[in-house]
C-alpha cells in the first residue's frame, strides 16, 4: 500500500480481555516500530523491528505486551488480560534500512484508539 | 536520560500572524532532530530532519533550526490549515533508531 496501515482503527474491550492490534508497514520496509500515544503526550516508544526480530523491546511496559513479526513485513501487537491504563492510541511506523550517514524518516501509521472499559 | 521540552503548550494565532515554536533537548550524543506535525486522529507526518548545530530547512512556511539546545520551528505568515499539533523528537547515536518525542504544540491559527 501507499502508507502504513493500521487495523483496527478504534478496539473497544474489557478489562481483563486479549487483544491484537495489526500493523502492514510500506512495502519494502525493513523496519518497523510500535509507539504509544496517551492524550496530550508525545509517543513512547515500545519495541523496534529489524526485519522479523525484535532490535530492542525495551519500552515494553511489562510481560502482558508482546510483538510479532514473523515474515519481515505484518506486525501484531498483543496485549493480554488488558487494564483500563492501557488505553492510548497504539501507532506503528516504518522505515527504510538506513545507512549509517543519514537517519532514515519514520513514517507513521494513523494508529489504533484502544479503550479498555 | 534524554529529555525532551516543547513549549508553548498552545499557541492560537491569527491568520498571517508569525511565532516561533521551541524545542529544548539534554541528550548525550545527539543523531538528528525530528519535526513531525499531527492532526486529530492522524498519526504524526513527517517535516524535517536536522543534524548539526547550524542547519536549517524549510518547507511552504515552515523553517526549522537547530542549536546546540534547542531547535525552534517558525511558522511564517500562517493559515487555518497549519492549525494542528507540532512534535519535536531527538534520535541519540547509542539506538539511533529510536525517537524520544517532547509533549507537542498544539498550533491554532483564525481565519
Amino acid at each position: 500500500g501507499a502508507g502504513v496501515s493500521q487495523t483496527p482503527s478504534n478496539k473497544v474491550t474489557e478489562k481483563g480481555k486479549y487483544v491484537e492490534l495489526r500493523c502492514d508497514p510500506i512495502s519494502g520496509h525493513t523496519a518497523l516500530y510500535w509507539y504509544r500515544q496517551s492524550l496530550g503526550q508525545g509517543p513512547e516508544f515500545l519495541i523496534y523491528f529489524q526485519g522479523t526480530g525484535a532490535a530492542d523491546d525495551s519500552g515494553l511496559p511489562n510481560d502482558r505486551f508482546f510483538a510479532v513479526r514473523p515474515e519481515g513485513s505484518v506486525s501484531t501487537l498483543k496485549i493480554q488480560r488488558t487494564e483500563r491504563g492501557d488505553s492510548a492510541v497504539y501507532l506503528c511506523a516504518s522505515s527504510a534500512t538506513r545507512d549509517r550517514v543519514s537517519s532514515t524518516e519514520a513514517f507513521f501509521g494513523q494508529g489504533t484508539r484502544l479503550t479498555v472499559v | 536520560e534524554d529529555q525532551v521540552t516543547q513549549s508553548p503548550e498552545a499557541l492560537r494565532l491569527q491568520e498571517g500572524e508569525s511565532s516561533s515554536l521551541n524545542c529544548s533537548y539534554t541528550v548525550s550524543g545527539l543523531r538528528g532532530l525530528f519535526w513531525y506535525r499531527q492532526d486529530p486522529g492522524k498519526g504524526p507526518e513527517f517535516l524535517f530532519t536536522l543534524y548539526s548545530a547550524g542547519e536549517e530547512k524549510e518547507k511552504e512556511r515552515l523553517k526549522a533550526t537547530l542549536t546546540k539546545k534547542e531547535s525552534f520551528l517558525h511558522i511564517t505568515a500562517p493559515k487555518p490549515e497549519d492549525s494542528a499539533t507540532y512534535l519535536c523528537a531527538v534520535q541519540v547515536e547509542r539506538n539511533d533508531y529510536k525517537l524520544s518525542f517532547g509533549a507537542g504544540t498544539t498550533v491554532t491559527v483564525r481565519a
